[in-house]
């Protein structure tokens, strides 16, 4: 079975100042990553996805992921976050049949001006 | 393009009162989803379908029950709807194979009185 961990539930941060949101994930198998974004009243939208090779993922709006197998974490980073970035980012694994998602507890990221 | 739509968007219930969610999807899918949302747990899955006339269970799914009987339409039921069942359900739809990404509905807020 697998799990996500996302070990801090609410991150403030300052506008232009940079990020990390963090994500730890446990499975017996090859697993598919994601980040997910949900804006305020809104559904999810994919942010960035790691398949397979390169372990540096660039997602949309300035974001990026690594993926760390021995770790096993696939850490979201942003150098220079804007208020528009506030928003609950989910991570969550698949198998590599890209089925049997699971999501983490989410991250709420507070960007203060 | 309307994407994964989910009908209705709010509704309020009483306690023992049943009613469907209905969700359609434009894309060809093969796999939906019926997720539900609550503060500080994430996203967890309630019932899925690999195909039509296919359903399975999630790891939330009693006191729901689902119905795929076209491809595009993925329809989630409560019989006699309870307090604790107060959420925001999200209907995701994907394809059966290649990268996995899921594509969310906005969402359908029900509160149970």
């Amino acid at each position: 079975a697998q799990s996500v961990t996302q070990l801090d539930s609410q991150v403030p941060v300052f506008e232009e100042a940079p990020v990390e949101l963090r994500c730890n994930y446990s499975s017996s198998v090859s697993v598919y990553l994601f980040w997910y974004v949900q804006y305020p009243n809104q559904g999810l939208q994919l942010l960035l996805k790691y398949l397979s090779g390169s372990t540096l993922v660039k997602g949309i709006n300035g974001f990026e992921a690594e993926f760390n197998k021995s770790q096993t974490s696939f850490h979201l980073r942003k150098p220079s976050v804007h208020i528009s970035d506030t928003a609950e980012y989910f991570c969550a694994v698949s198998d590599n049949y890209g089925q049997n998602f699971v999501f983490g507890p989410g991250t709420r990221l507070s960007v203060l001006p | 393009n309307a994407g994964v739509t989910q009908t209705p968007k709010f509704r309020v219930l009483k306690t023992g009162q049943s009613m469907t969610l209905l969700c359609a999807q434009d894309m060809n899918h093969e796999y939906m989803y019926w997720y539900r949302q609550d503060p500080g747990m994430g996203l967890r899955l309630i019932h899925y379908s690999v195909g039509e006339g296919t359903t399975a269970k999630g790891e939330v799914p009693d006191g729901y029950n689902v119905s795929r009987l076209k491809k595009q339409n993925f329809l989630l039921g409560l019989e006699s709807a309870a307090p604790s069942q107060t959420s925001v359900y999200f209907c995701a739809s994907s394809y059966s194979t290649g990268d996995g990404e899921l594509f969310f509905g906005e969402g359908s807020r029900l509160t149970v009185l």
